[in-house]
């Protein structure tokens, strides 16, 4: 069945700690593929997507994805997390000429101050 | 501009019961997308609109329906609920084609069925 995957249920690390998160997908075809934040009592919020181009796409807050379409991965990485980054995380799929866009389970990263 | 507004952002019904939850997108957007939440199964897509029509429904039972209305607000139904009913009901908006530049997501409606 076509699916969003997020392996990582629950990942907690120290500030200045590096982050990756995985996420692959199953569709095939043209997708475009975006992570989604939800912060603590807050709404989910965008944090980058990618289209076409630069597989490597930057965000706001430091947060980047890199996008390899053999791997049908499209990973999130920030290279040092702060305690305000705690949040659930949300890999999410477009695929292309379909009305919706398919979600991950999310991940929920826990910083330690 | 005003964000996505949802209402009620609280309920509480009883199983067997119906309830009705209320979206209005950003000005100017006229797709309207739902998504259940629950903890561990992340968003499950519920149905997509454009323009009053229905584009794309998710894997729900026929008791989650719903409609939009000309000024692009939308409702959905829950009729004859269930325990397992109980969630985050997410709406989001986008200008057209659904998340092409990311969605704007409501701050949801909680449902709890008892």
């Amino acid at each position: 069945a076509q699916s969003v995957s997020q392996h990582n249920h629950h990942v907690i690390l120290s500030e200045a700690a590096s982050l990756e998160l995985g996420c692959n997908y199953s569709y095939g075809g043209t997708v475009n593929l975006f992570w989604y934040v939800q912060y603590p009592g807050q709404h989910l919020q965008l944090l980058l997507k990618y289209f076409s181009g630069d597989p490597l796409v930057k965000g706001i807050k430091g947060f980047e994805a890199e996008f390899i379409k053999s791997k049908f991965s499209f990973n999130l990485r920030k290279p040092s997390v702060q305690w305000s980054d705690t949040a659930e995380y949300f890999c999410a799929v477009k695929v292309y000429n379909n009305n919706d866009m398919r979600f991950g389970a999310g991940t929920r990263l826990t910083v330690k101050p | 501009k005003a964000g996505v507004t949802q209402t009620p952002r609280y309920l509480i019904k009883t199983r067997g019961q119906q309830v009705t939850l209320s979206c209005s997108p950003i000005s100017g957007h006229r797709s309207v997308s739902w998504y259940q939440q629950t903890p561990g199964q992340g968003l499950q897509f519920l149905f997509e609109y454009f323009s009053e029509t229905q584009r794309n429904k998710g894997n729900f039972p026929g008791r989650f329906s719903g409609r939009q209305f000309s000024n692009s607000r939308s409702e959905m139904n829950v009729s004859t609920l269930e325990l397992g009913d109980s969630a985050l009901y997410l709406c989001a908006s986008s200008l057209a084609v659904p998340g092409l530049e990311g969605y704007t997501f409501g701050s949801g409606t909680r449902l709890t069925v008892v």
